[in-house]
């Protein structure tokens, strides 16, 4: 079985700082993994994805993250906060094969302070 | 392009009532997934379907039922609520052979009195 664990139920830093949101994976296969973002009150939107192909991938918003198979992990970064970037964001995981279920971490809630 | 559209968006429910919640993607796509979203839980898998006339359990099924009849429609029901089942609930889609991330949509506010 896959599982998600996010490290931090809260992040709080300044506008202009780095931001690191961390995510370890659990998975018996080679896995898929995304990051999500939820604004107050609205659906989930993707941010980014790794899919076995590069292992740092790119996302929107000036977002990143690095897929460590040695670690288990799968951070998210962005080098420098901005006040829009407050929100609730989601590590998730599904199997690259057999890819029927889709996992969800518990969330981290990223408050950033001017 | 619509995406992922859940209704209603709002409900207020006594204990022992039933309802249905509707989610209707208009992208053909195979997998579509229910959630519910709980404080400090995050989203949890109630059922979710491969495709049309196929659904299987997730992590909390118990007390819900669905069914996906059409490919585009993947309904969520309670059968007799209870408050436990207050949360928003989530309805997502993919298609894992052309891209492989979930849409969502805007989520259905239950309260359960």
């Amino acid at each position: 079985a896959q599982s998600v664990t996010q490290l931090g139920s809260h992040v709080s830093v300044s506008e202009g700082a780095l931001v690191l949101l961390r995510c370890n994976y659990s998975s018996s296969v080679p896995p898929y993994l995304f990051w999500y973002v939820q604004y107050p009150n609205q659906g989930l939107q993707l941010l980014l994805k790794y899919t076995s192909a590069a292992t740092l991938v790119k996302g929107i918003n000036g977002f990143e993250a690095e897929f460590k198979k040695s670690e288990t992990s799968f951070h998210l970064t962005k080098p420098s906060a901005h006040m829009s970037d407050a929100a609730e964001y989601f590590c998730a995981v599904t199997r690259s094969y057999n890819t029927d279920k889709l996992i969800f971490g518990t969330g981290t809630r990223l408050q950033v302070f001017p | 392009n619509a995406g992922v559209t859940q209704t209603p968006k709002f409900r207020v429910l006594k204990t022992g009532q039933s309802m249905t919640l509707l989610c209707a993607q208009d992208m053909n796509h195979e997998y579509m997934y229910w959630y519910r979203q709980d404080p400090g839980m995050g989203l949890r898998l109630i059922h979710y379907s491969v495709g049309e006339g196929t659904t299987a359990k997730g992590e909390v099924p118990d007390g819900y039922n669905v069914s996906r009849l059409k490919k585009q429609n993947f309904l969520l029901g309670l059968e007799s609520a209870a408050p436990s089942q207050t949360s928003v609930y989530f309805c997502a889609s993919r298609n894992p052979r052309s891209n492989t991330e979930a849409f969502f949509g805007q989520g259905t506010r239950l309260t359960v009195v």
